[in-house]
């Protein structure tokens, strides 16, 4: 299974402070997408990116990519209250013609005010 | 603005009654998605269309249905739900393959 594994499944940390995700796959990868979702609603796309790139960057969003690990992370920094959401890493596997995202069980980040 | 709209958000059928999940878009969006998600874990693929092209998972289950009668509406057919189909239903799209996919809130879907 290509799915993504998110470290570490729970983060707790107080509002200012810097929040870090990891997350490892299995098999090549076209790109790799991270989603945020708050309790009981759908999930927001973040970034995304491609194989080829190594880091990008939106508003307090920095994202790595190491192919060669095999592994991502997202660095929120300067964490709010409303940053408290489930993060989803999802992989588009490389070689496949379809687009399909695999899904990994997701970090739940709380951030206390 | 432009969205993804599943209706209903909370839906409770009895074990082994058909029931219809909907979904709209505006986004004029050729793929779109269905996902099952239980509670704490990864959203899971169903299936989905690029245009009228269906895709189906091959561990979907053969219960489940897709039905796509134009590009902004899309079906999830479930024609005999079972307890362990309780579950949150996601629809999403995307402009095209690869592209970073629009989330609908789901309909969450109980069994009695």
């Amino acid at each position: 299974s290509q799915q993504g594994e998110e470290d570490p499944q729970a983060l707790s940390i107080q509002e200012g402070e810097n929040a870090t995700m990891n997350c490892s796959y299995k098999t090549s990868i076209n790109n790799l997408q991270w989603y945020r979702q708050n309790s009981g609603r759908g999930l927001v796309h973040l970034i995304l990116i491609r194989s080829n790139e190594r880091e990008k960057h939106s508003g307090r969003l920095r994202v790595t990519l190491d192919t060669s690990k095999k592994s991502s992370s997202l660095l929120i920094t300067a964490s709010r209250a409303a940053d408290t959401a489930s993060y989803f890493c999802a992989t588009d596997e490389g070689g496949s013609t379809l687009g399909r995202l695999y899904f990994g069980r997701g970090t739940q980040l709380t951030v206390w005010p | 603005d432009a969205m993804v709209i599943q209706n209903p958000r909370y839906q409770v059928t009895q074990f082994g009654k058909p029931v219809t999940l909907s979904c709209s878009q505006t986004l004029n969006h050729n793929v779109m998605y269905w996902y099952q998600q239980k509670s704490s874990q990864a959203p899971k693929l169903l299936f989905h269309y690029y245009d009228k092209d269906f895709n189906n998972e091959a561990d979907t289950p053969d219960n489940f249905q897709s039905r796509r009668p134009n590009t902004s509406f899309c079906f999830l057919d479930i024609r005999s739900p079972g307890l362990g189909d309780a579950a949150m239903y996601l629809c999403a799209t995307s402009r095209v393959i690869r592209e970073p996919q629009h989330f609908g809130d789901g309909t969450r879907l109980s069994i009695l």
